[in-house]
């Protein structure tokens, strides 16, 4: 298995209150990415990351902000949650943004705001 | 932002029958990709179809890539609870990050 760790793996938080989930990968991929997945709507792209320092909005990027300080970690923030943040994100890593390059996931994180 | 559609949605089938979902699109994927994805897990990776018109088999999985690249079909034969899963598709025009369909939940009943 790919070696990707997502921490917590569940979290409930107030509305209002900023929230860090973690994405740490062994695998020095150098693309990683954080995506969303909602009943009716799939996964959805949220930030994504193509080396140290270097990110870019996806699909849903309102509300979240990225840091990618290491090769190894990509931090995902919500400044303040709002109950529409309610869902589970998945971290997933790949060598290449192409579509014919294998893409891993964490087993995500499930958050809630009350 | 390119839109996959899959369908159906959902899927509840008797073990042994066969079934096929679909994966659609109205601009053309460079290459295509299946995934399967199990309750409290993330997706892990069924194949990767590039060229127009190919055929994978995975034991009892064939996937296809439809002539122009805009369609995927995944066909499974003799279907066991273990298929049980969400099935995701996912595509790119190219150097860009994955686009995900909504998935097809299938479930099989023993």
């Amino acid at each position: 298995d790919a070696g990707i760790t997502q921490s917590p793996r569940h979290k409930v938080t107030e509305t209002g209150t900023p929230v860090t989930l973690r994405c740490h990968q062994t695998e020095n991929h150098r693309y990683m990415y954080w995506y969303r997945q909602d009943p009716g709507h799939g996964l959805r792209l949220i930030h994504y990351s193509y080396g140290v320092k270097d990110t870019d909005k996806g699909e849903v990027s309102d509300g979240y902000s990225v840091s990618r300080s290491k090769t190894e970690d990509f931090l995902l923030t919500l400044e303040s949650a709002t109950s529409s943040q309610t869902s589970v994100y998945f971290c997933a890593i790949s060598e290449s943004p192409s579509s014919d390059t294998e893409a891993f996931f964490g087993q995500g994180t499930r958050l809630t705001v009350v | 932002t390119q839109l996959l559609e899959q369908s159906p949605q959902f899927l509840s089938i008797q073990e042994g029958e066969n079934l096929t979902v679909y994966c659609n699109s109205s601009s053309v994927f460079s290459s295509l990709q299946w995934y399967r994805q199990e309750p409290g897990e993330g997706p892990v990776l069924l194949v990767t179809v590039v060229t127009g018109g190919e055929v994978k088999k995975l034991k009892r999985l064939t996937f296809q890539f439809g002539d122009a690249r805009k369609d995927s079909s995944l066909h499974i034969t003799a279907a066991q609870p273990g298929d049980t899963g969400l099935y995701l598709c996912a595509g790119g025009p190219g150097n860009t990050p994955l686009v995900f369909g909504k998935g097809t939940r299938l479930s099989v009943i023993a």
